[in-house]
Protein backbone atom coordinates (compact mmCIF):
# COMPACT_ATOMS: atom_id res chain seq x y z
CA UNK A 1 0.00 0.00 0.00
CA UNK A 2 1.08 3.81 -0.92
CA UNK A 3 2.25 5.65 2.45
CA UNK A 4 3.42 9.44 2.79
CA UNK A 5 5.72 10.24 5.44
CA UNK A 6 6.69 14.13 6.49
CA UNK A 7 8.85 15.41 9.14
CA UNK A 8 9.65 16.91 11.00
CA UNK A 9 5.86 17.28 12.77
CA UNK A 10 6.61 20.72 14.54
CA UNK A 11 9.59 22.93 14.00
CA UNK A 12 10.60 26.13 15.56
CA UNK A 13 13.24 27.83 13.66
CA UNK A 14 15.00 31.74 14.24
CA UNK A 15 14.41 33.96 11.57
CA UNK A 16 17.65 34.09 9.46
CA UNK A 17 17.83 30.42 9.58
CA UNK A 18 17.86 27.87 6.88
CA UNK A 19 14.89 25.43 6.67
CA UNK A 20 14.41 21.86 5.08
CA UNK A 21 10.86 19.76 5.22
CA UNK A 22 10.98 16.37 3.71
CA UNK A 23 8.60 14.37 2.06
CA UNK A 24 9.10 10.42 0.67
CA UNK A 25 6.13 8.31 -0.30
CA UNK A 26 6.25 4.42 -0.47
CA UNK A 27 4.07 2.20 -2.99
CA UNK A 28 3.85 4.23 -6.16
CA UNK A 29 5.98 5.17 -9.01
CA UNK A 30 6.36 8.74 -10.91
CA UNK A 31 3.89 10.25 -8.41
CA UNK A 32 3.11 13.68 -9.00
CA UNK A 33 4.15 15.69 -5.73
CA UNK A 34 3.20 19.11 -4.68
CA UNK A 35 4.08 21.24 -1.60
CA UNK A 36 1.27 23.33 0.41
CA UNK A 37 1.01 26.05 3.19
CA UNK A 38 -1.73 26.52 5.13
CA UNK A 39 -2.53 29.67 7.36
CA UNK A 40 -4.33 29.26 10.69
CA UNK A 41 -8.08 28.67 9.86
CA UNK A 42 -7.38 29.06 5.62
CA UNK A 43 -7.25 27.18 2.76
CA UNK A 44 -4.47 25.68 1.17
CA UNK A 45 -2.01 27.23 -0.87
CA UNK A 46 -0.06 25.51 -3.82
CA UNK A 47 3.76 26.31 -3.31
CA UNK A 48 5.38 23.86 -5.57
CA UNK A 49 4.11 20.95 -7.30
CA UNK A 50 6.41 17.94 -9.40
CA UNK A 51 5.47 15.95 -12.34
CA UNK A 52 9.18 14.13 -12.24
CA UNK A 53 12.17 14.05 -11.30
CA UNK A 54 14.27 17.81 -11.24
CA UNK A 55 10.79 18.87 -12.51
CA UNK A 56 9.73 21.81 -10.47
CA UNK A 57 6.94 24.26 -10.64
CA UNK A 58 6.94 27.19 -8.46
CA UNK A 59 3.34 28.71 -7.91
CA UNK A 60 4.22 31.77 -5.72
CA UNK A 61 6.92 34.05 -6.14
CA UNK A 62 8.63 33.64 -2.09
CA UNK A 63 11.73 32.74 0.36
CA UNK A 64 11.31 28.58 -0.55
CA UNK A 65 12.72 26.67 -3.01
CA UNK A 66 11.93 23.11 -3.93
CA UNK A 67 13.98 20.11 -4.90
CA UNK A 68 13.19 16.47 -5.98
CA UNK A 69 16.40 14.79 -6.20
CA UNK A 70 14.76 11.40 -6.28
CA UNK A 71 11.42 9.94 -7.95
CA UNK A 72 9.25 9.87 -4.58
CA UNK A 73 11.57 12.82 -2.49
CA UNK A 74 10.17 16.04 -2.27
CA UNK A 75 12.36 18.53 -0.66
CA UNK A 76 11.16 22.06 0.99
CA UNK A 77 14.27 24.50 1.60
CA UNK A 78 15.14 28.25 2.49
CA UNK A 79 18.29 29.98 2.85
CA UNK A 80 16.95 32.32 5.21
CA UNK A 81 13.41 32.17 7.04
CA UNK A 82 11.49 34.88 7.47
CA UNK A 83 8.99 35.34 10.17
CA UNK A 84 6.01 35.04 7.62
CA UNK A 85 7.43 31.82 6.44
CA UNK A 86 5.49 30.47 9.46
CA UNK A 87 2.93 27.93 9.07
CA UNK A 88 1.77 24.72 8.48
CA UNK A 89 3.41 23.00 5.78
CA UNK A 90 1.70 19.79 3.38
CA UNK A 91 2.92 17.57 1.29
CA UNK A 92 0.91 15.58 -1.33
CA UNK A 93 0.94 12.92 -3.49
CA UNK A 94 -1.26 11.78 -6.73
CA UNK A 95 -0.98 9.85 -9.80
CA UNK A 96 -3.04 11.16 -12.50
CA UNK A 97 -5.77 13.58 -12.77
CA UNK A 98 -6.75 11.95 -9.17
CA UNK A 99 -7.51 12.75 -5.64
CA UNK A 100 -4.54 13.63 -3.44
CA UNK A 101 -2.78 12.06 -0.44
CA UNK A 102 -1.38 14.60 2.06
CA UNK A 103 1.19 13.88 4.50
CA UNK A 104 0.63 14.55 8.54
CA UNK A 105 2.27 18.37 8.02
CA UNK A 106 4.92 20.41 9.65
CA UNK A 107 3.86 23.10 11.90
CA UNK A 108 6.42 25.40 11.42
CA UNK A 109 7.00 28.89 13.75
CA UNK A 110 9.62 31.58 13.01
CA UNK A 111 10.72 33.49 15.58
CA UNK B 1 -6.47 32.94 -7.87
CA UNK B 2 -8.49 30.77 -5.53
CA UNK B 3 -11.31 28.79 -7.55
CA UNK B 4 -13.46 26.72 -4.85
CA UNK B 5 -15.58 29.01 -2.06
CA UNK B 6 -17.08 27.03 0.63
CA UNK B 7 -20.27 28.18 2.29
CA UNK B 8 -20.66 28.80 5.09
CA UNK B 9 -17.52 29.26 6.45
CA UNK B 10 -18.49 27.35 10.02
CA UNK B 11 -21.72 25.25 10.49
CA UNK B 12 -22.60 23.82 13.72
CA UNK B 13 -25.44 20.98 14.49
CA UNK B 14 -26.53 18.63 16.81
CA UNK B 15 -25.52 15.10 16.43
CA UNK B 16 -28.11 12.84 14.08
CA UNK B 17 -28.43 16.19 11.64
CA UNK B 18 -28.09 16.83 8.68
CA UNK B 19 -24.90 18.81 7.69
CA UNK B 20 -24.92 20.27 4.06
CA UNK B 21 -21.54 22.55 2.61
CA UNK B 22 -21.89 24.36 -0.41
CA UNK B 23 -18.81 25.26 -2.89
CA UNK B 24 -18.68 27.77 -6.02
CA UNK B 25 -15.84 27.85 -8.40
CA UNK B 26 -15.09 30.03 -11.14
CA UNK B 27 -13.69 28.57 -14.14
CA UNK B 28 -14.17 25.33 -16.00
CA UNK B 29 -12.86 22.36 -13.91
CA UNK B 30 -12.30 18.59 -14.77
CA UNK B 31 -13.46 17.49 -11.57
CA UNK B 32 -14.14 18.27 -8.03
CA UNK B 33 -12.93 16.87 -4.76
CA UNK B 34 -14.15 17.24 -0.95
CA UNK B 35 -11.72 16.45 1.79
CA UNK B 36 -11.50 16.91 5.34
CA UNK B 37 -9.42 17.82 7.79
CA UNK B 38 -8.95 17.15 11.48
CA UNK B 39 -7.50 19.99 13.57
CA UNK B 40 -3.57 19.72 13.17
CA UNK B 41 -3.84 16.85 10.59
CA UNK B 42 -3.02 16.72 6.64
CA UNK B 43 -6.26 16.59 4.52
CA UNK B 44 -8.12 13.60 3.82
CA UNK B 45 -10.01 12.97 0.12
CA UNK B 46 -13.36 12.28 1.05
CA UNK B 47 -15.07 11.85 -2.68
CA UNK B 48 -14.39 13.04 -6.53
CA UNK B 49 -16.44 14.08 -8.77
CA UNK B 50 -16.22 14.64 -12.53
CA UNK B 51 -17.30 17.26 -14.26
CA UNK B 52 -19.80 14.95 -16.64
CA UNK B 53 -20.71 13.99 -13.03
CA UNK B 54 -24.01 15.58 -11.51
CA UNK B 55 -24.31 13.04 -8.26
CA UNK B 56 -22.36 10.87 -6.23
CA UNK B 57 -22.65 8.99 -2.91
CA UNK B 58 -20.46 7.36 -0.69
CA UNK B 59 -21.39 5.81 2.88
CA UNK B 60 -23.39 9.05 4.56
CA UNK B 61 -21.45 11.43 2.18
CA UNK B 62 -23.70 12.64 -1.08
CA UNK B 63 -21.94 15.22 -3.37
CA UNK B 64 -23.26 17.16 -6.34
CA UNK B 65 -22.32 19.01 -8.80
CA UNK B 66 -24.14 21.32 -11.07
CA UNK B 67 -21.82 22.64 -14.03
CA UNK B 68 -23.88 25.47 -15.10
CA UNK B 69 -23.96 27.36 -11.89
CA UNK B 70 -20.26 26.19 -11.11
CA UNK B 71 -21.70 25.09 -7.73
CA UNK B 72 -21.03 21.64 -5.48
CA UNK B 73 -22.47 20.67 -2.41
CA UNK B 74 -21.37 18.14 0.12
CA UNK B 75 -24.54 16.85 2.24
CA UNK B 76 -23.67 14.71 5.37
CA UNK B 77 -26.41 12.81 6.87
CA UNK B 78 -26.80 11.85 9.93
CA UNK B 79 -24.15 13.24 11.58
CA UNK B 80 -21.88 12.20 14.22
CA UNK B 81 -19.45 13.84 16.69
CA UNK B 82 -16.56 12.15 15.17
CA UNK B 83 -17.42 14.13 11.80
CA UNK B 84 -16.41 17.65 13.49
CA UNK B 85 -13.84 18.93 11.55
CA UNK B 86 -13.04 20.96 8.17
CA UNK B 87 -14.01 20.30 5.28
CA UNK B 88 -12.75 21.59 1.95
CA UNK B 89 -13.38 21.51 -1.61
CA UNK B 90 -10.88 21.50 -5.00
CA UNK B 91 -11.45 21.85 -8.25
CA UNK B 92 -8.90 20.12 -10.48
CA UNK B 93 -7.56 21.47 -13.67
CA UNK B 94 -4.96 20.59 -16.15
CA UNK B 95 -3.52 18.21 -18.18
CA UNK B 96 -0.19 17.33 -18.25
CA UNK B 97 0.10 20.33 -15.58
CA UNK B 98 -2.33 18.90 -13.43
CA UNK B 99 -3.08 20.43 -9.83
CA UNK B 100 -6.09 21.36 -7.30
CA UNK B 101 -7.37 24.82 -5.96
CA UNK B 102 -8.23 24.23 -2.87
CA UNK B 103 -11.01 26.76 -1.21
CA UNK B 104 -10.93 28.42 2.87
CA UNK B 105 -13.20 25.91 3.77
CA UNK B 106 -16.54 24.96 6.50
CA UNK B 107 -15.99 24.63 9.97
CA UNK B 108 -18.81 21.70 10.79
CA UNK B 109 -18.97 21.41 14.38
CA UNK B 110 -21.10 18.77 15.60
CA UNK B 111 -22.91 19.07 19.09
CA UNK B 112 -23.40 15.47 21.28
Amino acid sequence: SQTIHQWPATLVQPVGSPLSLECTVEGTSNPNLYWYRQAAGRGLQLLFYSVGIGQISSEVPQNLSASRPQDRQFILSSKKLLLSDSGFYLCAWSVQRTFQHFGSGTRLTVV
Amino acid sequence: SQQGEEDPQALSIQEGENATMNCSYKTSINNLQWYRQNSGRGLVHLILIRSNEREKHSGRLRVTLDTSKKSSSLLITASRAADTASYFCATGFGGSNYKLTFGKGTLLTVNP
